[in-house]
C-alpha cells in the first residue's frame, strides 16, 4: 500500500507569489493534517479536515487555506510568500477525525526567496 | 498553556546500549501520545502511541511508558542501533477522546547518536 505522497517534494518561490502544496493520503483514511516544520524544531499543527470539512486551525495568518476533495486528497495554499514561510510542510492522514495513528508523507520542502 | 517538551536535545550512545528518551508534557486534558522518528529530509515515521488509560505499551525493540502524575513520557529503545540515529519527537493529542478533531502538538525533538 502506498503511504501519504505530497508534491512536490521541494519547491522555490519568490516573495510575493502564491504556492499550492498536494497530499494524498492512506487510502481509506479520511483525515488530513497539514504541519509546517521549520528547520530545529518540532511540527507546528496549520490545519485539520475530515470528511472535506475544516475541523480544526492553528495559528496561522489568514494566507494559509486548504481544502479537501471527495477522494480525500488536500490543497495547503499560501498567498503573498514571505521569506519565514520557508519551511518543510508535511501533510498527516488519519482514518479517524480524532487524528490517532496519525501517519506523515516525506514532505515538500518550501524555499521563499 | 499548551506544551510538550524534552528534557534532553541530544542523546549519544553505544552501539548495544539501551536508549531512554523522555517527553514532559504541561497539558493534563492530554490524552492521546505518539512517538515519531525523523530522518534527516524525511518526514516523522510513526514509532508508537499509548492513549492515557495505560502506563506501559511494547513494540519492536520499543517501550514507551507514560507517567500521568508527574505528566512524564519516555520512550526506551533496545540494543540501539546505528539505524536508530535519528530526531525523535514526542506529540500530544488533546482530542482524540472526544469527538471534536485530532491536533497533535509537538516537542523540539531529541537527537539521538548511536556510535558503532
Amino acid at each position: 500500500d502506498a503511504g501519504v505522497t505530497q508534491s512536490p517534494t521541494h519547491l522555490i518561490k519568490t516573495r510575493g507569489q502564491h504556492v499550492t502544496l498536494r497530499c494524498s493520503p492512506i487510502s481509506g483514511h479520511k483525515s488530513v493534517s497539514w504541519y509546517q516544520q521549520v528547520l530545529g524544531q518540532g511540527p507546528q499543527f496549520i490545519f485539520q479536515y475530515y470528511e472535506k470539512e475544516e475541523r480544526g486551525r492553528g495559528n496561522f495568518p489568514d494566507r494559509f487555506s486548504a481544502r479537501q476533495f471527495p477522494n480525500y486528497s488536500s490543497e495547503l495554499n499560501v498567498n503573498a510568500l514571505l521569506l519565514g514561510d520557508s519551511a518543510l510542510y508535511l501533510c498527516a492522514s488519519s482514518f479517524s477525525g480524532m487524528n490517532t495513528e496519525a501517519f506523515f508523507g516525506q514532505g515538500t520542502r518550501l524555499t521563499v526567496v | 498553556g499548551e506544551s510538550v517538551g524534552l528534557h534532553l536535545p541530544t542523546l549519544s550512545v553505544q552501539e548495544g546500549d539501551n536508549s531512554i528518551i523522555n517527553c514532559a508534557y504541561s497539558n493534563s486534558a492530554s490524552d492521546y501520545f505518539i512517538w515519531y522518528k525523523q530522518e534527516s529530509g524525511k518526514g516523522p515515521q510513526f514509532i508508537i502511541d499509548i492513549r492515557s488509560n495505560m502506563d506501559k505499551r511494547q513494540g519492536q525493540r520499543v517501550t514507551v511508558l507514560l507517567n500521568k502524575t508527574v505528566k512524564h513520557l519516555s520512550l526506551q529503545i533496545a540494543a540501539t542501533q546505528p539505524g536508530d540515529s535519528a530526531v525523535y519527537f514526542c506529540a500530544e493529542n488533546q482530542n482524540a477522546g472526544g469527538t471534536s478533531y485530532g491536533k497533535l502538538t509537538f516537542g523540539q525533538g531529541t537527537i539521538l547518536t548511536v556510535h558503532p
